[in-house]
């Protein structure tokens, strides 16, 4: 099973709303990530976290905050965002060695994304 | 300096025929490289990944991968409309965590 989910699918916000975007992944992935795409864009990445901690922020404005409350969740709590923001917003999940030297040949598996406007 | 470098297409195949999708990549440093297809309003799906030197099979796709030339491509055999998709090139480097995605190119299979 390599089946990572998020939700909401698709979620409709103003600029003064705080709300969350959800991930779930129950393959034992010790890493997971946010990326950002916009449309006829690549994934841009946002945030990683490895074993709970985050491991690399890609220097994201602080009105998007993450966090990893266990292994199998990521959350995205998302506040005063701005129009420019509308984007698919993407979860994935790899395998991550403790000791670093898995050769970096883990996989990433994405989530269905969550299709954000801001209005 | 774009990292991971592809022509964004789109590139037109009639049906039956082999496409080919090509990407380049400026860190020789690079361990792991991967193809995902992404429909459009869909989330990337993994079709390939390849590590060594040389060709990879899998049903009708295969990637080759050449180090020296820092060239990653996928072949896709007996193309089919639902092929059509953009193909993302992936490549891992430089810390293995982060993975860089090229801009994707845009298949279109012509029945």
């Amino acid at each position: 099973d390599t089946e990572v989910t998020q939700t909401p699918k698709h979620l409709v916000m103003g600029m003064t709303n705080k709300k969350s975007l959800k991930c779930e992944q129950h393959m034992g992935h010790r890493a997971m990530y946010w990326y950002k795409q916009k449309a006829k864009k690549p994934p841009e990445l946002m945030f990683v976290y490895s074993y709970e901690k985050l491991s690399i922020n890609e220097s994201v404005p602080s009105r998007f905050s993450p966090e990893c409350p266990n292994s199998s969740l990521l959350n995205l709590h998302l506040h005063a965002l701005q129009p420019e923001d509308s984007a698919l917003y993407l979860c994935a999940s790899s395998q991550e060695p403790r000791t670093g030297t898995g050769g970096g040949r883990e996989t990433q598996y994405f989530g269905p994304g969550t299709r954000l406007l801001v209005l | 300096q774009k990292e991971v470098e592809q022509n964004s297409g789109p590139l037109s195949v009639p049906e039956g025929a082999i496409a080919s999708l090509n990407c380049t990549y400026s860190d020789r440093g690079s361990q792991s490289f991967f193809w995902y297809r992404q429909y459009s309003g869909k989330s990337p799906e993994l079709i390939m990944s390849i590590y060594s030197n040389g060709d990879k099979e899998d049903g009708r796709f295969t990637a080759q991968l050449n180090k020296a030339s820092q060239y990653v491509s996928l072949l896709i055999r007996d193309s089919q409309p639902s092929d059509s998709a953009t193909y993302l090139c992936a490549v891992r480097s430089g810390g293995y965590q982060k993975v860089t995605f090229g801009i994707g190119t845009k298949l279109q299979v012509i029945p």
